[in-house]
């Protein structure tokens, strides 16, 4: 069974500094993996999405890598902004029809 | 275009009654489905549909029915609720029934309190 695992579950920076959320995965037979955003008492919204057979992605400030083989995923933020304050998740495809997730990572950016 | 919509946003219920979690999309996804989230246990599946008249048991699927007559629609029972069902229920869905290649597109929540 796949196991996802996020370290920090917590962590705060100060705005302007460029930070690394980490997520491990034990079953490396993913298809892909996925980061999302959750804002409080609000649904997931999709940030990244890095097949298999990909390296990393990036949208904007947000860069997200993908190292199958050591069972890790790193989504890289430059320039935190106090809008960034938000939980970070993220979810492997393990399975064809199932994401399991890891429980996150809440950020605080100070300003 | 309104993506994912969940009603009702929230709802209390007492233990044994009964109810129905709505979730509608409008993208024309295959692929549609139930998580709960509870403090400290992340997201959880409960069912899962890969297109009308299909639908699959999750990781925690006991207390909760689902069926999907039509692409759009992937209504969430409960039969009788139990105090253990307070949880916030989140709906999603994707355009690829494999999961592979799509993007999860989720609801806002229904925050759910059984008494």
């Amino acid at each position: 069974k796949q196991e996802v695992t996020q370290i920090p579950a917590a962590l705060s920076v100060p705005e302007g500094e460029n930070l690394v959320l980490n997520c491990s995965f034990t079953d490396s037979a993913i298809y892909n993996l996925q980061w999302f955003r959750q804002d409080p008492g609000k649904g997931l919204t999709s940030l990244l999405l890095i097949q298999s057979s990909q390296r990393e992605q990036t949208s904007g400030r947000l860069n997200a890598s993908l190292d199958k083989s050591s069972g890790r995923s790193t989504l890289y933020i430059a320039a935190s902004q106090p809008g960034d304050s938000a939980t970070y998740l993220c979810a492997s495809g393990a399975g064809s029809y199932q994401l399991t997730f890891g429980k996150g990572t809440k950020l605080s950016v100070i300003p | 275009n309104a993506g994912v919509t969940q009603t009702p946003k929230f709802q209390v219920l007492k233990t044994g009654q009964s109810m129905t979690l709505q979730c509608a999309q409008d993208m024309n996804h295959e692929y549609m489905s139930w998580y709960r989230q509870d403090p400290g246990m992340g997201l959880r599946l409960i069912h899962y549909s890969v297109g009308a008249g299909i639908t699959d048991q999750g990781e925690v699927p006991n207390g909760y029915n689902v069926s999907r007559s039509t692409t759009e629609d992937f209504p969430l029972r409960l039969l009788s609720a139990a105090p253990s069902q307070t949880s916030v229920y989140f709906c999603a869905s994707s355009y690829s029934r494999f999961m592979n290649t799509g993007e999860l597109f989720f609801g806002e929540g229904s925050r759910l309190t059984v008494l």
